[in-house]
């Protein structure tokens, strides 16, 4: 079966770095994406990892295990704009990306 | 340069009525998908279609169906509005079909 596993909410403080995590199970596996939603907005592309290891791009980072099936996103430096859902999604054998529910995230002065 | 383009934002529809949703992908992009967003959940993945063939389907009934035209534009299609089908729909376009994925702004559809 297909799963994917992330927190439903988090809060953090303005400045602070938090880190979003996300188990999955798929059928096959090409990738791991992350999205960032804001409410009434669509889906925008953050991250992608298809190899083992951290991908850094800014203040955002994501890190990619596929021998265990986990994958995280962190954030420093925290704005109150990063108040957002954040959006795993793995890329499984078809091409298909399958999304998890997604994290929101409350960011608080 | 533009990104990728849905009409129409929003639709009203009652159930029972079928309803067509559009999609422009990025300059370039040949490939296009579609996904349902319900409220408090992430995107589902509807349907994948690339140089003008599907090359995926979620699991959806086949009241959903959908095409892709020459200019790499796509419609979906649903036929027999249920009340569950309100939802946000949203297309995202790639160059190639496993390449990322860009959204578009969706279309925001209600059934009465």
């Amino acid at each position: 079966g297909q799963n994917i596993d992330q927190p439903t909410e988090m809060t953090a403080t303005e400045g602070a770095i938090v880190q979003i995590n996300c188990t999955y199970q798929t059928s096959g596996f090409n990738g791991l994406f992350w999205y960032q939603q804001h409410a009434g907005e669509a889906p925008t592309f953050l991250s992608y990892n298809v190899l083992d290891g951290l991908e850094e791009k800014g203040r955002f980072s994501s890190f990619l295990s596929r021998s265990k099936g986990y994958s995280y996103l962190l954030l420093k430096e925290l704005q109150m704009k990063d108040s957002a859902s954040y959006l795993c999604a793995p890329w499984n054998q078809g091409g298909k990306l399958i999304f998890g529910q997604g994290t929101e995230l409350s960011v608080k002065p | 340069d533009a990104g990728v383009t849905q009409s129409p934002t929003h639709l009203i529809k009652t159930r029972g009525q079928h309803v067509t949703l559009r999609c422009s992908p990025i300059s370039g992009h040949k490939s296009v998908s579609w996904y349902q967003q319900v409220l408090g959940q992430g995107p589902q993945f509807i349907f994948q279609y690339y140089e003008k063939e599907e090359r995926g389907r979620g699991n959806f009934p086949d009241r959903f169906s959908a095409r892709q035209f020459p200019n790499y534009s796509s419609e979906l299609n649903v036929n027999a509005l249920l009340l569950g089908d309100s939802a946000l729909y949203l297309c995202a376009s790639s160059f190639g079909g496993r390449q990322p994925q860009h959204f578009g702004d969706g279309t925001r559809l209600s059934i009465l």
